[in-house]
């Protein structure tokens, strides 16, 4: 079945750091892609996404490449701020079916 | 910005009674879920709607029930709660056809159940 494997964490970081969470699937077909931000309190929210292999999604500084040969979504950014920490969550969808998601990793960025 | 309400966003209450977690959206979605977040963060889908009259359990085995009546409202009920129902629920619609796959779905703010 899909799966989403995530780099657990939390992940901590200084201001002005540069961001890797890595994120590698297993899925039948052609999944599309997503990451999803859950700021503390908040519901989650779509990130980014990307639909096909090479696709780079990108938002609000974040990115994140397709790689169908390495079976990966990592995403990146290349300065991080205070405002970035949250929980991060990778997702797929593929075929019929529903959405899938990882165990999320936590970022906590200090000034 | 989302148009998708939970209420309430917090609950304490004790053991043996019967609660029910309102989700509304307005945006017209068909297509709803209600997904369980423990502590370690992880999501498990536990209901999931494609429309009016339309339910299904999702891969995590929950005691609670759900009903669409409406295509706006998607409430969960617990009928007995109990302290192992501690934990976070999330609501979240989407505007998919039941085979798209690059649906994008949109999330209330949750509501955290604390069972004494």
């Amino acid at each position: 079945g899909n799966s989403v494997t995530q780099m657990e964490g939390p992940v901590t970081l200084s201001e002005e750091a540069f961001l890797t969470i890595n994120c590698t699937y297993t899925a039948t077909g052609y999944p599309s892609l997503f990451w999803y931000v859950q700021y503390p309190g908040e519901g989650l929210q779509l990130l980014l996404k990307a639909t096909k292999a090479d696709d780079k999604g990108s938002n609000k500084g974040f990115e994140a490449t397709y790689r169908k040969e390495t079976t990966s979504f990592h995403l990146e950014k290349g300065s991080v701020q205070v405002s970035d920490s949250a929980v991060y969550f990778c997702a797929l969808s593929s075929g019929f079916q529903k959405l899938v998601f990882g165990t999320g990793t936590r970022l906590l960025v200090s000034p | 910005e989302a148009d998708i309400y939970q209420t309430p966003r917090y609950l304490v209450i004790g053991t043996g009674k019967k609660i029910t977690l309102e989700c509304s959206q307005t945006m017209g979605h068909d297509k709803m879920y209600w997904y369980q977040q423990d502590p370690g963060m992880e999501l498990h889908l536990i209901h999931y709607s494609y429309g009016v009259n339309s339910t299904e359990k999702g891969d995590l085995s929950s005691e609670s029930t759900v009903s669409r009546i409406r295509t706006e409202h998607f409430p969960l009920t617990l009928e007995s709660a109990r302290p192992s129902h501690t934990s976070q629920y999330l609501c979240a619609s989407s505007d998919g056809t039941a085979h798209a796959t690059n649906e994008k779905l949109f999330f209330g703010s949750g509501t955290q159940l604390s069972v004494l």
